[in-house]
């Protein structure tokens, strides 16, 4: 199985600055990566696919990039509503694809 | 837009069987190009993917998990189920049905909001 393992835990930023978020893979998987936002008491909804491609409706302040095992996603300034957990996922290996265990964003 | 909706019963006692429905609306699943999964995700935890269906019936399930579920589809109504036999405390969790989308079929793009599942007598 892959492991996906997120850095940091928790993150704590302030309204309008950057956030930096990693996802590391214990073994390549390729372009095969998604990011995905949740928030208290709602469904994840799927922010990144590919690696770097943004889902339908994705403000721009939303990006993601890497390669291999190294992955990033980058909240450009974050906004009230960009508090959340966020988990990665691989599929390349599909159908096993498995999760990264999330960071939290909070406010600092 | 497509919605997935999550519907049965919150309660469950040890040792039954859960039963859970996921009814999709603004697309059929007969139309193909999807795998349709239900994952869950237990309180306060991160996300576990239990399984995919197509719409033909062909099934993947998640071998780090016990072989107690089982993922079928009813294409009249356009839903898909889980079964999951000999429940126990370890099963308490909110279960979300999504859509697996992507040309290897590798990403959720579509989810129901989540329906939380509790074991206990």
């Amino acid at each position: 199985e892959i492991v996906m393992t997120q850095s940091p835990a928790t993150l704590s930023v302030s309204p309008g600055e950057r956030a930096t978020l990693s996802c590391r893979a214990s073994q390549s998987v390729s372009s095969n990566l998604a990011w995905y936002q949740q928030k208290p008491g709602q469904a994840p909804r799927l922010l990144i696919y590919g690696v770097s491609t943004r889902a339908t409706g994705i403000p721009a302040r939303f990006s993601g990039s890497g390669s291999g095992t190294e992955f990033t996603l980058t909240i450009s300034s974050l906004q009230s509503e960009d508090f959340a957990v966020y988990y990665c996922q691989q599929y390349n290996n599909w159908p096993r694809g498995t999760f990264g265990q999330g960071t939290k964003v909070e406010i600092k | 837009q497509v919605q997935l909706q999550e519907s049965g019963p919150g309660l469950v006692k040890p040792s039954q069987t859960l039963s859970l429905t996921c009814t999709v609306s603004g697309g059929s699943i007969s139309s193909g190009g999807y795998y349709w999964s239900w994952i869950r995700q237990h309180p306060g935890k991160g996300l576990e993917w239990i399984g995919y269906i197509y719409y033909s019936g062909s099934t993947y399930y998640n071998p780090s998990l016990k072989s107690r579920f089982t993922i079928s589809v009813d294409k009249s109504k356009n839903q898909f189920s889980l079964k999951l036999s000999s429940v126990t405390a370890a099963d308490t969790a909110v279960y979300y049905c999504a859509r697996a989308a992507g040309s290897n079929y590798g990403y959720f793009d579509y989810w129901g909001q989540g329906t939380l599942v509790t074991v206990s007598s």
